[in-house]
């Protein structure tokens, strides 16, 4: 069973920053955090995934709490193809990895 | 990152016919292979893990005489969906796993199945 909890749906503003949340307050000391994506009909894509300190790439910024019981998405200018399901999910060494409900995220024009 | 391949990417089959699923690590050594179905809105739900070798270990609730998985080398998994019925009709995704984060993070395309 998944052991994150998300909103079930945001809307962002094209050009915008979308700041998707994630609640994991079961999360373990060794447990990181990983973000993915999933496009209409296509196999999830992996964005960026953290443990205790905050990540920045090329899709996507990871901000993670002091006591690690949350976390943020950030992706930083929205566009149409963001749109998606956003998955959180904690795993130790991402050798068990279970998916919650994700966040459909809908950018708009 | 590692390169994840399914075959087929989609397939309908009758009702009673069995469908063999490819997973394929093209660059990766995967000794371990999850397997997952997702349900259309619904989220992706694993199935059962295989180590190359040996037998998967299903998840509660996943006939393993139904959805028998061959996990016979580091680059290829097979999932076969037997004497399928509507209901199997699903989205099914592999995951190769065994590595370290940064080579066991990528999802394989995903095949969809339709059993008329």
């Amino acid at each position: 069973d998944a052991k994150t909890t998300q909103p079930p749906s945001m809307d962002c503003a094209e050009g915008r920053a979308a700041n998707l949340p994630c609640n994991h307050s079961t999360i373990s000391g060794n447990e990181y955090v990983y973000w993915y994506r999933q496009i209409h009909s296509q196999g999830p894509q992996y964005i960026i995934h953290g443990l205790k300190n905050n990540e920045t790439n090329e899709m996507a910024s990871l901000i993670i709490t002091e006591d690690r019981k949350s976390s943020t998405l950030i992706l930083p200018h929205a566009t149409l193809r963001d749109t998606a399901v956003y998955y959180c999910i904690v795993s130790y060494n991402n050798n068990d990895m279970r998916f919650g409900a994700g966040t459909r995220l809908t950018v708009k024009p | 990152g590692a390169v994840v391949s399914q075959h087929p990417s989609w397939v309908i089959c009758k009702s009673g016919t069995s469908v063999k699923i490819e997973c394929r690590s093209l660059d990766f050594q995967a000794t371990t292979m999850f397997w997952y179905r997702q349900f259309p809105k619904q989220s992706l739900m694993l199935m059962a893990t295989s180590n190359e070798g040996s037998k998967a270990t299903y998840e509660q609730g996943v006939e393993k005489d139904k959805f028998l998985i061959n996990h016979a080398s580091l680059t290829l998994s097979t999932l076969t969906v037997t004497s399928a019925h509507p209901e199997d009709s699903s989205f099914y995704i592999c995951r190769p796993g065994g590595g370290s984060i940064q080579e066991t993070q990528y999802f394989g395309p995903g095949t969809r199945l339709l059993v008329l």
